[in-house]
């Protein structure tokens, strides 16, 4: 069975730092891109952050950009969110996912097969 | 703010049909064939159900349906079920810096 399980997530000051883990299983994780996507309360999904799946190609969205880093450790099948200088407009429930496209080089993505549950990430002093 | 303009709500009975718009721009959706709608169930991980506009992932059943004309996409769900009412989202890659836009959302109530 596919799984993706997402944690880190918390309660955190603005200006602080946090790591998001992603846990995955069922699939060879180093044969696919992987990306975080993150959803405000009561808002829409929001694209965050993609890498390729030998890591030579990452992207953020300009939100995140300069802030957030992207990273996998294909030996340990996980995918990380170092998150730093957080605001409060950064709470989110933040989701790991899957890409399409075996051995796909992003980008463009063609779609996101495999999501996880989130973790949730709350950003307030 | 998403940039893929989505009607917030359809309705529908159970075996109708309904329709769900996705507007986007001459940068994404009229540009690309790389667009996908997911469903989302409050709580729980949201699902891909159409992917390059019109194709499904295995296991999708083909009561659900793509298509896209200019800058707007669309979804139909034909026979609609109880478990059809959720929250879909659409989404599209686009050539600006936001390489991946999504729509706000539409919440499907099945009557």
């Amino acid at each position: 069975e596919v799984q993706v399980v997402e944690s880190g997530g918390g309660l955190v000051q603005p200006g602080r730092s946090l790591r998001l883990s992603c846990e995955v299983s069922g699939f060879p994780f180093d044969e696919y891109a992987m990306h975080w996507v993150r959803q405000a309360p009561g808002k829409g999904l929001e694209w965050v952050s993609s890498i390729t799946w030998r890591s030579g190609r990452i992207d953020y969205a300009d939100s995140v950009k300069g802030r957030f880093t992207i990273s996998r450790d294909n030996a340990k099948n996980s995918l990380y969110l170092q998150m730093n200088s957080l605001r409060p407009e950064d709470t989110a429930v933040y989701y790991c996912v899957k890409d399409i496209s075996r051995f796909g080089e992003l980008p463009p993505s063609h779609a996101m097969d495999v999501w996880g549950q989130g973790t949730t990430v709350t950003v307030s002093s | 703010q998403s940039a893929l303009t989505q009607p917030a709500s359809v309705s529908g009975s159970p075996g109708q049909s309904i329709t769900i718009t996705c507007t986007g721009t001459s940068s994404d959706i009229g540009y690309y064939n790389y667009v996908s709608w997911y469903r989302h169930h409050p709580g729980k991980a949201p699902e891909l159900i159409i992917y390059d506009v019109t194709d499904r992932p295995s296991g999708v059943p083909d009561r659900f349906s793509g298509s896209k004309s200019g800058n707007t996409a669309s979804l139909t769900i034909s026979g609609l079920q109880a478990e059809d009412e959720a929250d879909y989202y659409c989404s599209a890659y686009s050539s600006t810096t936001t390489l991946y836009v999504f729509g706000f959302g539409t919440r499907v109530t099945v009557l």
